[in-house]
């Protein structure tokens, strides 16, 4: 089974501080995203990559810069913590693109940010 | 603007019942949608996906359906069953898009025993 993993389940953190979420995926896939998810607004893209050292802007990019140096590993960082980043984080992949098949998910990362 | 709605925030069905989400969407371009689960503290889990050359595709207890002219898709469970309660999110893509799915904002379903 692929198994995304998202180090992890609740952190809280203050404002201003700078924040990294980590995503590992063990399946090879050259695709990945990071997603936030908030009551009524659904699951919203931050930033995808489709491939090591590659990066692209989603549809809500602001505070947020992502880091993907090695094929399993694609990191989400938020240079200053604010109070709107509260919200669950969920990173997300899958196997090449063009290809019509679904994500894999991690569990999510709830963060707060105080 | 979002492309994907899901005017329903949340559904209550009666165990046994039929469930039906319902999924709206604006972009003409958008020709594969899939409906995800979602358990609380879990990632979300694909379910069910449709292509836009079909009208149905059927999965065990699950069925979705597609209307391409009314740009409008709807799952059905039948029958509901406790564990089916969920947030369900429907997703939709482009050829011209690449991999990337438009998500709407979810319904919860609760069905009551």
């Amino acid at each position: 089974d692929v198994k995304v993993t998202q180090s992890s389940r609740y952190l809280v953190k203050r404002t201003g501080e700078k924040v990294f979420l980590e995503c590992v995926q063990d399946m090879d896939h050259e695709n990945m995203f990071w997603y936030r998810q908030d009551p009524g607004l659904g699951l919203r893209l931050i930033y995808f990559s489709y491939d090591v050292k590659m990066k692209e802007k989603g549809d809500i990019p602001e505070g947020y810069s992502v880091s993907r140096e090695k094929k399993e590993r694609f990191s989400l960082i938020l240079e200053s913590a604010s109070t709107n980043q509260t919200s669950m984080y969920l990173c997300a992949s899958t196997k090449s693109r063009g290809r019509r098949v679904g994500y894999t998910f991690g569990s999510g990362t709830r963060l707060t940010v105080v | 603007d979002q492309q994907v709605k899901q005017n329903s925030p949340s559904l209550s069905v009666q165990e046994g019942r039929i469930s039906i989400l319902n999924c709206d969407y604006t972009n003409s371009m958008f020709d594969y949608f899939l409906w995800y689960k979602k358990y609380p503290a879990e990632g979300p889990t694909f379910l069910i996906s449709i292509s836009s050359i079909k009208d149905k595709n059927e999965d065990g207890r699950f069925t979705v359906f597609l209307n391409k002219s009314a740009k409008h898709l709807s799952l059905h469970i039948v029958p509901s069953q406790t564990g089916d309660s969920a947030v369900y999110f429907c997703a939709a893509c482009a050829r011209d898009y690449g991999q990337n799915f438009v998500f709407g904002p979810g319904t919860r379903l609760s069905v009551l025993p």
